[in-house]
């Protein structure tokens, strides 16, 4: 079974806090991804990375960034938090290009920016 | 721009009913699709994923594909109590950086709701 794991499944953070969320696949995935998720607004691609020390943006890279020095994990970094980053954030992984890109979602964390 | 467009809902269905849930996409080069569930405060689960044009069935499953159409859709038969929950489309579209690399777009998702 594939497990991905994230940091912390709730986090509080004050305006200005740098946040780091952590997350950890064990299935040897190439590919990693982080989203957010918003009522109304739906699933939505931060950044994701094809490859270890690669990233690529997403749709709504703006105020983020990310880290990938080993396979199995993709960290997601909010330099200076603010209160519209307050959102629930889920990691994803999948196999790879051309073998496989079915993506499994870790728990989430829902993060609170005050 | 990349759009993967889904009624909101909710969709209501009494239990042991078919629920029909439609989804369609703008990207015209799109060849892979996939049908997540997700329970309220959990995250998505994969259901099915299709890639040719017609049918693919699994359980009281199934996902119909129309490529001309650009139209994608899931089928639950024998709706459980259960199956309450958002159901999203996601479409594989090439990545920004393109050279092979691809992301999945998500649609906003229909609430199903089965009424025992």
């Amino acid at each position: 079974d594939v497990k991905v794991t994230q940091s912390s499944r709730y986090l509080v953070k004050r305006t200005g806090e740098k946040v780091f969320l952590e997350c950890v696949q064990d299935m040897d995935h190439e590919n990693m991804f982080w989203y957010r998720q918003d009522p109304g607004l739906g699933l939505r691609l931060i950044y994701f990375s094809y490859d270890v020390k690669m990233k690529e943006k997403g749709d709504i890279p703006e105020g983020y960034s990310v880290s990938r020095e080993k396979k199995e994990r993709f960290s997601l970094i909010l330099e200076s938090a603010s209160t519209n980053q307050t959102s629930m954030y889920l990691c994803a992984s999948s196999l790879g290009r051309g073998f496989g890109e079915t993506q499994y979602f870790g728990p989430g964390t829902r993060l609170l920016v005050l | 721009q990349k759009e993967v467009e889904q009624n909101s809902g909710p969709l209501s269905v009494p239990e042991g009913a078919i629920a029909s849930l439609n989804c369609t996409y703008s990207d015209r080069v799109s060849q892979s699709f996939f049908w997540y569930r997700q329970y309220s405060g959990k995250s998505p689960e994969l259901i099915m994923s299709i890639y040719s044009n017609g049918d693919k069935e699994d359980g009281r499953f199934t996902a119909q594909l129309n490529k001309a159409s650009q139209y994608v859709s899931l089928l639950i038969r024998d709706s459980q109590p259960s199956d309450s929950a958002t159901y999203l489309c996601a479409v594989k579209t090439a990545g920004y950086s393109g050279a092979g690399s691809y992301q999945l777009t998500f649609g906003k998702g229909t609430k199903l709701s089965v009424i025992p």
